[in-house]
């Protein structure tokens, strides 16, 4: 088996501020996901990367970059954070129509 | 582009009832696959299904699915409800087996 690590779990920022997330993976996955998850809206696609150092917009990229400098490693960038906002990103890794596996999430709060 | 609806924002039904969720797609693609995620409360989502072949029933923890070509359908089922179903359902397409794109969810909630 293998493990989707998510840091922080936790992450409170200012208007305006650049704040990073990071995802790891042990799986050995060559594709790689950040998802947004809002209440009723679903999970929205922000990036992908189907391999190092390849990165794909998804739905909603606008706002955020991404980084895949491994193949173990995802970064998402909130380019700057919007007030009061608050939503959990989702990391995730799977084969090519393999079963994808999510992390636990990083909780986004912006005051 | 690729698309999943899921009309039920929110399904309330009494234990031991059947349950039906709702999932149609959208895609250029002539051979999709589907697949229903579930996300309990404080969890992550996990996969509860997935088909490949159309019109085969795929069944797994008592739920089982359809997928139909020619409707472009995948609705989620199971014959009883359970007062721990109560969870979020997600359907999900994936485009070129990379791109996964979901629905928007349906929140099921089983009371006693």
């Amino acid at each position: 088996g293998g493990i989707i690590t998510q840091t922080p779990k936790f992450l409170i920022g200012q208007e305006g501020q650049k704040l990073t997330l990071k995802c790891q993976q042990n799986f050995n996955h060559d594709t790689m996901y950040w998802y947004r998850q809002d209440s009723g809206k679903g999970l929205r696609l922000i990036y992908y990367s189907i391999t190092e150092n390849d990165l794909q917009k998804g739905d909603l990229s606008e706002g955020y970059d991404a980084s895949r400098e491994k193949k173990s490693s995802f970064s998402l960038t909130v380019t700057s954070a919007q007030k009061n906002e608050m939503a959990v990103f989702l990391c995730a890794s799977g084969g090519q129509g393999a079963q994808v596996f999510f992390g636990k999430g990083t909780r986004l709060t912006v005051v | 582009g690729d698309s999943v609806t899921q009309t039920e924002g929110l399904v309330t039904l009494t234990e031991g009832l059947p349950v039906m969720l709702n999932c149609t797609y959208q895609t250029i693609y002539s051979n999709p696959f589907l697949f229903w995620y579930v996300q309990h409360l404080n969890e992550s989502p996990r996969l509860l299904l997935k088909s490949f072949t159309d019109n085969k029933r795929t069944e797994h923890q008592g739920f089982h699915a359809t997928l139909h070509k020619s409707s472009s359908s995948f609705h989620l089922q199971k014959s009883s409800a359970q007062l721990s179903d109560s969870a979020l359902y997600y359907c999900a397409l994936p485009y070129m087996g990379y791109k996964l794109t979901f629905g928007t969810g349906t929140s099921l909630l089983v009371d006693p």
